[in-house]
């Protein structure tokens, strides 16, 4: 099976832009998490979602927000990015009920 | 709340010496904990996972860590390291909560490895 795909794999953006990133998950896994990874807060969760329904949330503002299609790819959203949001942004999958999440590469965001 | 604390932001071992990455959690249910590696430019790979059948758990890449309910620790070891076992190493935490499993990673350790 092919892993979790997460393109692009690097953006560069100027503040107040927004992004849209894509994760595709393994293939028979239902739930997509992401995670924020900097070196100042480490990995943070920012949202779950399971059957196109967000079913978890992290504390980020609503300018990060995602959705999930009917074929469990994602996406996520980042409106009026600011230069804290500069970072490497982890989407994982899992099965449902299982507690091991697969990770994708990241993508790497640089706001600028 | 669950939590993670991982000892040492960074180790550096010599190769061949043993490697012993330290990670205590606090949780108020038994927990599933998790180290993950993170090579550069990579996202993270599961090294091994307790989920209670046993309390020394054996990984890949040789990697084992050592469950401890009284000291609430899951500490990472191998034996002798390898140059390729440089990178950045993650414990997690996580239990059910409401039909999902969301680790809660510690800030993470780096191993440094010398020739």
């Amino acid at each position: 099976k092919a892993g979790v795909t997460q393109t692009p794999r690097y953006l560069i953006k100027t503040r107040g832009q927004q992004v849209t990133l894509s994760c595709s998950p393994i293939s028979g896994h239902r739930s997509v998490s992401w995670y924020q990874q900097t070196p100042g807060q480490g990995l943070q969760f920012l949202f779950e979602y399971f059957s196109e329904t967000q079913r978890n949330k992290g504390n980020f503002p609503g300018r990060f927000s995602g959705r999930q299609f009917s074929n469990s790819r994602s996406e996520m959203n980042v409106s009026t990015l600011e230069l804290g949001d500069s970072a490497l942004y982890l989407c994982a999958s899992n099965e449902a009920g299982a507690n091991i999440q697969y990770f994708g590469a990241g993508t790497r965001l640089s706001v600028l | 709340a669950q939590s993670v604390t991982q000892l040492g932001s960074h180790v550096s071992v010599s190769e061949g010496a043993l490697v012993l990455l330290r990670c205590n959690y606090s949780s108020s249910v038994p927990p599933y904990l998790f180290w993950y590696v993170q090579y550069p430019n990579q996202g993270l790979q599961l090294l091994l996972k307790y989920t209670s059948a046993a309390t020394l758990v054996k990984g890949i890449n040789g990697f084992e860590a050592e469950f401890k309910k009284s000291e609430t620790s899951f500490h990472l070891t191998k034996p002798s390291a390898h140059m390729s076992d440089a990178a950045e190493y993650f414990c997690a935490v996580s239990d059910r909560a409401g039909g999902s499993y969301i680790p809660t990673f510690g800030r993470g350790t780096s191993l440094i490895v010398h020739p």
